[in-house]
């Protein structure tokens, strides 16, 4: 299978910085990502779309200006999380896609917000 | 709306045994992928096998195999000869054509084979 990458594994912040979590698609182009979050012992939410070179489609409920994506290119998308509060700690998935029946998912970042 | 629905929170099976993981989804859609994920503890999201819905027979991986029933809207998973290396969470998922392929998570089943 294709791999997705994703930096950093695990990030510990102080309250009130913002965090960018960086996801790559290595050996494939993908158009369109996606950004997951997953609380402990429960199934992966979407949080949004990620497409390039267009702005990205949040999921409802997901406040846009708290978490910031940008697809800066077939290989690249971001999410910021900025002015991170305890509650924003998660564990955040990011995925990529390959074909429409193809979706390649990333190893996750641990986000902890001190 | 399209849903999927995994009933089984926790299951426990013996080394070598055979286990079943269900899982039932809802769509308007006549032609679709369905999708069983793995996430064993170290989180990764590992694809285990897919089924496309206009191939009446059913998909099969090594040791993975489904028992795909399309009127009953039906997906469910049957892992042969349990290793321990199966213990994860495995989640049904479906991409629906209407939401942009987006996938659609089942809340997930807790695998745990025991020696």
């Amino acid at each position: 299978g294709a791999v997705v990458s994703q930096h950093p594994s695990r990030v510990i912040c102080k309250s009130g910085t913002s965090v960018k979590i960086e996801c790559r698609s290595l050996d494939f182009q993908a158009t369109t990502m996606f950004w997951y979050r997953q609380f402990p012992k429960q199934s992966l939410m979407l949080m949004a779309t990620s497409n390039e070179g267009s702005k990205a489609t949040y999921e409802q409920g997901v406040e846009k200006d708290k978490f910031l994506i940008n697809h800066a290119s077939l290989t690249l998308s971001t999410l910021t999380v900025t002015s991170a509060h305890p509650e924003d700690s998660s564990f955040y998935i990011c995925s990529a896609l390959r074909s429409y029946n193809e979706q390649f998912f990333g190893p996750g970042t641990r986000l902890t917000v001190l | 709306a399209q849903t999927v629905t995994q009933s089984q929170p926790e299951m426990s099976v013996q080394e070598a045994e055979t286990v079943t993981l269900s899982c039932t989804y809802d769509t308007s859609e006549s032609n679709y992928y369905l999708f069983w994920y793995k996430q064993p503890p170290s989180r990764q999201m590992i694809l285990v096998i897919r089924q496309e819905a206009y191939k009446q027979q059913n998909a099969t991986e090594n040791r993975f195999s489904v028992n795909f029933q399309k009127a009953a809207k039906s997906f469910s998973l049957k892992i042969s000869d349990s290793q321990l290396g199966d213990t994860a969470m495995y989640f049904c998922a479906f991409p629906p054509r209407s939401s942009n392929y987006k996938l659609t998570f089942g809340k997930g089943t807790l695998l745990t084979v025991n020696p």
